[in-house]
């Protein structure tokens, strides 16, 4: 059963912009993380923000959640042309198990 | 270093073969995961598993089987009765939540399935 949806599916920006992905979802979580995936290879973990939180940051990364809406974004400032990747949103069940993929936004960051 | 290995990176096998995918961890993870993803899709869970000796079907596990003897290991097995078995398959761990909060998944680098 498909949980996340990210959007926009593709995305494309010049070298310094700004990206916003977003994920929306259906029923209620525990959590949302997001997850970069480079061409080809495994998924690495970037930020798992919890149902009672509604903003968090790593480094160039920021992640906000919005219960309400059931939505989240992620934001990464000052893009660099090694962001390029797919981008995955995961939300977990109220055991935090159940991990449910989106189908991904890929991220093009053009030198 | 600590991680998650799966081999082997590429596979290629005759339509009617049964496979087996290896995923190993280091991690001291209790829970494992195998997962696929189809080219431009997102990823879809097969099974997962909390314990040794225990493990659940997920979205897609008709034509898979699974089984957890060790802590460390959670081979796959793709077997002939799945239809449309190429894929790129991955493997995933975390640690078991006991309280809500939830824990990251630490993948594999993948096992790209061709078969013809």
């Amino acid at each position: 059963s498909q949980q996340g949806e990210e959007d926009p599916q593709a995305l494309s920006i010049q070298e310094g912009e700004n990206a916003t992905m977003n994920c929306s979802y259906k029923t209620s979580i525990n959590n949302l993380q997001w997850y970069r995936q480079n061409s080809g290879r495994g998924l690495v973990h970037l930020i798992l923000i919890r149902s009672n939180e509604r903003e968090k940051h790593s480094g160039r990364l920021r992640v906000t959640l919005d219960t309400s809406k059931k939505s989240s974004s992620l934001l990464i400032t000052a893009s660099r042309a090694a962001d390029t990747a797919s981008y995955f949103c995961a939300t977990g069940d109220n055991y935090g198990q159940n991990f449910v993929f989106g189908p991904g936004t890929r991220l093009s960051v053009l030198p | 270093d600590g991680g998650i290995t799966q081999s082997p990176k590429y596979l290629f096998r005759k339509e009617g073969q049964n496979v087996t995918l290896s995923c190993e961890q280091n991690l001291n993870h209790d829970a494992m995961y195998w997962y696929r993803q189809d080219p431009g899709q997102g990823l879809r869970l097969i099974y997962y598993s909390q314990i040794v000796n225990d493990f659940q079907k997920g979205d897609i596990a008709e034509g898979y089987s699974v089984s957890r003897e060790k802590k460390e290991s959670f081979p796959l097995t793709v077997t002939s009765a799945q239809k449309n078995p190429t894929a790129f398959y991955l493997c995933a761990s975390s640690k078991v939540v006991v309280t809500r909060g939830g824990y990251e998944q630490y993948f594999g680098p993948g096992t790209r399935l061709t078969v013809t």
